[in-house]
């Protein structure tokens, strides 16, 4: 079945640590995107590629950085310059020919230890 | 100014019943599309329904329903027929510039707590 996978679901990060979040997709979508949702909002956009080795930043990127080494492929580092990193972190996926949706990932919740 | 507004933190609606939450944006582009997601306690986010701008019939699928007045700027939901499953979180997305083959973001709203009462 084609869709997209993030890992882990559950992540904890220590103080001056950094982590990286896992976005795998295999629907063959070129634009790959990262939003943060905290409690009770809408999701807010980190950072997108709309193909591989490109990237824009998103309405809230500082102390977030990506890559985009492979079309499957959008991991999402949140670095020790991210103070409050606590969220839920969903990926996102979308085929920009025609009028399609986004596809979303199960999502990987972050809280600090 | 807020792109997208949804008016409604929560809804109750009684098992069986037809709901309506409520969405409404603002764009000066004549081209953008407005989606509807749920978002389950499970927390994916589960695409319901699209609406063009240039569609001349409102959007149907299944039990979703999506009642687009664009004179207005509203694109609110309708759930008939609602389940229990139905309670999650439902979110309004808008993305302008629909059909200029270019990139544009997708806007969201603060979403609408459905609660489905047996």
């Amino acid at each position: 079945d084609g869709g997209i996978t993030q890992s882990p679901k559950y992540l904890f990060r220590k103080e001056g640590q950094n982590v990286t979040l896992s976005c795998e997709q295999n629907l063959n979508h070129d634009a790959m995107y990262w939003y943060r949702q905290d409690p009770g909002q809408g999701l807010r956009l980190i950072y997108y590629s709309q193909i591989v080795n490109d990237f824009q930043k998103g309405d809230i990127a500082e102390g977030y950085s990506v890559s985009r080494e492979k079309k499957e492929s959008f991991p999402l580092t949140v670095t020790s310059a991210q103070k409050n990193p606590t969220a839920f972190y969903l990926c996102a996926s979308e085929d920009r020919s025609g009028s399609q949706p986004q596809h979303f990932g199960d999502g990987t919740r972050l809280s600090i230890l | 100014a807020q792109k997208i507004t949804q008016t409604q933190p929560g809804m109750f609606v009684q098992e069986k019943e037809a709901v309506t939450l409520d969405c409404t944006y603002d764009t000066s582009d004549p081209s953008y599309g407005l989606f509807w997601y749920k978002q389950p306690s499970s927390g994916e986010m589960i695409f319901l329904i699209y609406q063009g701008s240039y569609d001349q019939q409102n959007a149907t699928e299944g039990r979703y329903s999506l009642n687009f007045q664009k004179a207005r700027k509203s694109a609110n939901l309708v759930i008939s027929a609602s389940q229990l499953g139905d309670s999650a979180m439902y979110f309004c997305a808008m993305r302008e510039g629909e059909f200029s083959g270019g990139y544009n973001k997708l806007i969201f709203g603060a979403g609408t707590r459905l609660a489905v009462h047996p």
